[in-house]
């Protein structure tokens, strides 16, 4: 079966830090990769698509890359309302979704 | 303003049905596809289903043959009609509003709008 691994799971950081979350696939799937930012009681916002595309509103701060298997997601200077959980999903084989185990982000 | 409004969990004992709604507002209801995502209380994401704007409907396995998608133009909802439930089924419910968006020669479909989610708990 199709997995997506975020690494960490948990991360320990502070404000002004960069950051680097990974999402590896355990197949081949393009730049056809998703992330979101979940902070607590409320719903997943888009972040970015096909891998590197930032959404509409996102700040600069925040961007993707990679391709084929192994993709990361870097914020570059933390910020307070930063600190939330990530999570990866794989955007081709629609609609069959898949995400990645998420990723916690906490202040140190 | 799009918006998406769940309704509907609630308690619900093993075995029994319930049907969840998704109220969708500030866009044109006939032009989206729109998924059913749940999420147990501190865990990860887990795709549940979705009904396209044809009205093609698909499932993850674990909801195969007791969740049915539906949509309905007059009312611009959206519902998850689920049966049989376990309390593996208990979860945050969301439904959420996919985006085509295409840069190059590519298309992607992400998750643009969510919902605030409707809590199902199943339980005796």
């Amino acid at each position: 079966d199709f997995q997506l691994t975020q690494s960490p799971s948990f991360l320990s950081a502070s404000v002004g830090d960069r950051v680097t979350i990974t999402c590896r696939a355990s197949r081949v799937i393009s730049n056809y990769l998703a992330w979101y930012q979940q902070k607590p009681g409320k719903a997943p916002e888009l972040l970015i698509y096909a891998a590197s595309t930032l959404q509409s509103g996102v700040p600069s701060r925040f961007s993707g890359s990679g391709s084929g298997t192994e993709f990361t997601l870097t914020i570059s200077s933390l910020q307070p309302e930063d600190f939330a959980t990530y999570y990866c999903q794989r955007l081709n084989y629609y609609p069959r979704n898949i995400f990645g185990q998420g990723t916690r982000l906490e202040i140190k | 303003e799009v918006q998406l409004v769940e309704s509907g969990g609630g308690l619900v004992r093993p075995g029994g049905s319930l049907r969840l709604s998704c109220a969708a507002s500030g866009f044109i209801f006939s032009d989206y596809d729109i998924h059913w995502v749940r999420q147990v209380t501190g865990r990860g994401l887990e795709w549940v289903s979705s009904i396209g704007s044809a009205g093609d409907t698909n499932y993850a396995d674990s909801v195969r043959g007791r969740f049915t998608i539906s949509r309905e133009s007059g009312k611009n909802s959206f519902y998850l009609q689920m049966s049989s439930l376990t309390d593996e089924d208990t979860a945050v419910y969301y439904c959420a509003r996919v985006r085509l968006l295409c840069t190059g020669d590519a298309c992607y479909r992400p998750f643009d709008y969510w919902g605030q989610g409707t809590l199902v708990t199943v339980s005796s």
